[in-house]
């Protein structure tokens, strides 16, 4: 079975500073990669996935991230946070089989100090 | 349509209550999910519609009753809930194979008094 860890439970950056926050996973095959982004008391908006080719994939609202497969990491990347960023960001991740849940992270709770 | 819309926004009921949660995707996506979302964890998996039948079940207790009349709606009916199920239930809507992602509605801020 796939899990994920999220190493940091809190992150604390200022607006227009860089961002990463960490993803690792386990999983035997290729996973399906994913995150997604929580605003408080709202539902869960995918941001990017990767399933195969380029490593790094973009996604939205200036967010990108990069699939390690040596390091079994999907960290998510940004070059200037804003304000609006503020919110609960988890990874998942997806087995590559017919009808198989995800598996969510605990999440990392981003902070942007204006 | 992009969406998955659910009602009621926010639902307040009493442990003898029994109400519905309504899900509805018109995105053509053939499988769709309850999650349950406790605050500051991540979502947890309560039972997962494939084609219109129940294909997991996540060993979630009787009270919580889910039906899929077609591809587009999902209910979750709730009957003699305990205050411990008070949380933000969650649906979501994929294709298939769940590979593309999820699309996830806002949620139902369930409180169980």
């Amino acid at each position: 079975a796939q899990s994920v860890t999220q190493p940091d439970i809190h992150i604390t950056v200022s607006e227009g500073a860089s961002l990463e926050l960490r993803c690792n996973y386990s999983y035997g095959a290729t996973p399906y990669l994913f995150w997604y982004v929580q605003s408080p008391g709202q539902g869960l908006q995918l941001l990017l996935k990767y399933f195969s080719g380029d490593t790094l994939v973009q996604g939205i609202k200036g967010f990108e991230a990069e699939f390690k497969r040596s390091q079994s990491s999907f960290n998510l990347r940004k070059p200037s946070v804003h304000w609006s960023d503020a919110a609960e960001y988890f990874c998942a991740v997806g087995a590559n089989i017919y009808g198989q849940n995800f598996v969510f992270g605990p999440g990392t709770r981003l902070s942007v100090l204006p | 349509d992009t969406e998955v819309t659910q009602t009621p926004k926010h639902l307040v009921m009493g442990m003898t209550n029994k109400k519905s949660l309504k899900c509805e995707q018109h995105m053509g996506h053939r499988a769709m999910y309850w999650y349950k979302q406790k605050a500051k964890k991540p979502p947890e998996l309560m039972f997962v519609y494939s084609y219109e039948k129940l294909s997991i079940n996540e060993s979630v207790p009787s009270r919580f009753s889910p039906e899929c009349p077609n591809s587009s709606l999902l209910n979750l009916h709730l009957h003699a809930l305990q205050p411990e199920d008070s949380a933000l239930y969650l649906c979501a809507s994929s294709q298939a194979d769940g590979g593309s992602g999820y699309t996830f509605g806002s949620g139902t801020r369930l409180t169980v008094v």
